[in-house]
């Protein structure tokens, strides 16, 4: 069982669609961040939440943290086929050298 | 602009070698990671260090082994590589904000491992 579950694995959508991916836990996180991954490349910081019921934006894109720092979402609006990819949250502890806890990823597809 | 460097990008191995997998960062960044990734299970932590002379074990830290005597580098050994080692390799650097956390993790391109 993973500490971050993300949802949904897998998504194939149309151009101009909107979307919303989950990352939940039962553990408190002191941040969240959202990773985008390419293939054969390496994960690269899309944003980072900190405070609880924190909103912030970048471009289509609205990550939200929940109020008890235990969750998040993001929100991609009228998706493009650039915005196709891996996406990854993880959570970050103050234990551990505060090292990430990645969730499962959520591997989009945006078709033309 | 080099920032994470891992070598090598590709490897295979036989059941039962052993090899290095090198991590370098040019950031001076005090903390380094390895990483490794499985379809389905994101990444998940090896070993760690937060800094020079200092490791510890991450989530799935058997089999492999690490040290750091330098800053720069933080190489990532497989004593005895099994199937189950077959993976993608992700090496990372941060730098500590002190009671805020750490920064954003920079990632390497990865090493894709498959031992046979």
């Amino acid at each position: 069982t993973q500490l971050l579950e993300q949802s949904p694995q897998f998504l194939s959508i149309q151009e101009g669609e909107n979307l919303t991916v989950y990352c939940n836990s039962s553990s408190v996180f002191s941040s969240l961040q959202w990773y985008r991954q390419e293939p054969g490349e390496g994960p690269v910081l899309l944003v980072t939440v900190v405070t609880g019921g924190e909103v912030k934006k970048l471009k289509r894109l609205t990550f939200q943290f929940g109020d008890a720092r235990k969750d998040s979402s993001l929100h991609i609006t009228a998706a493009q086929p650039g915005d196709t990819g891996l996406y990854l949250c993880a959570g970050e502890r103050n234990n551990a050298g505060n090292m990430l806890t990645f969730g499962g990823g959520t591997r989009l597809m945006v078709k033309p | 602009n080099a920032g994470v460097t891992q070598t090598p990008k590709f490897q295979v191995l036989k059941t039962g070698q052993s090899m290095t997998l090198q991590c370098a960062q040019d950031m001076n960044h005090e903390y380094m990671s390895w990483y490794r990734q499985d379809p389905g299970m994101g990444l998940r932590l090896i070993h760690y260090s937060v800094g020079a002379g200092i490791t510890d074990q991450g989530e799935v830290p058997n089999g492999y082994n690490v040290s750091r005597s330098t800053t720069e580098d933080f190489p990532l050994r497989l004593l005895s590589a099994a199937p189950s080692q077959t993976s993608v390799y992700f090496c990372a650097s941060s730098y500590s904000l002190g009671a805020r956390g750490n920064t954003e993790a920079f990632f390497g391109q990865g090493t894709r491992l498959t031992v046979v």
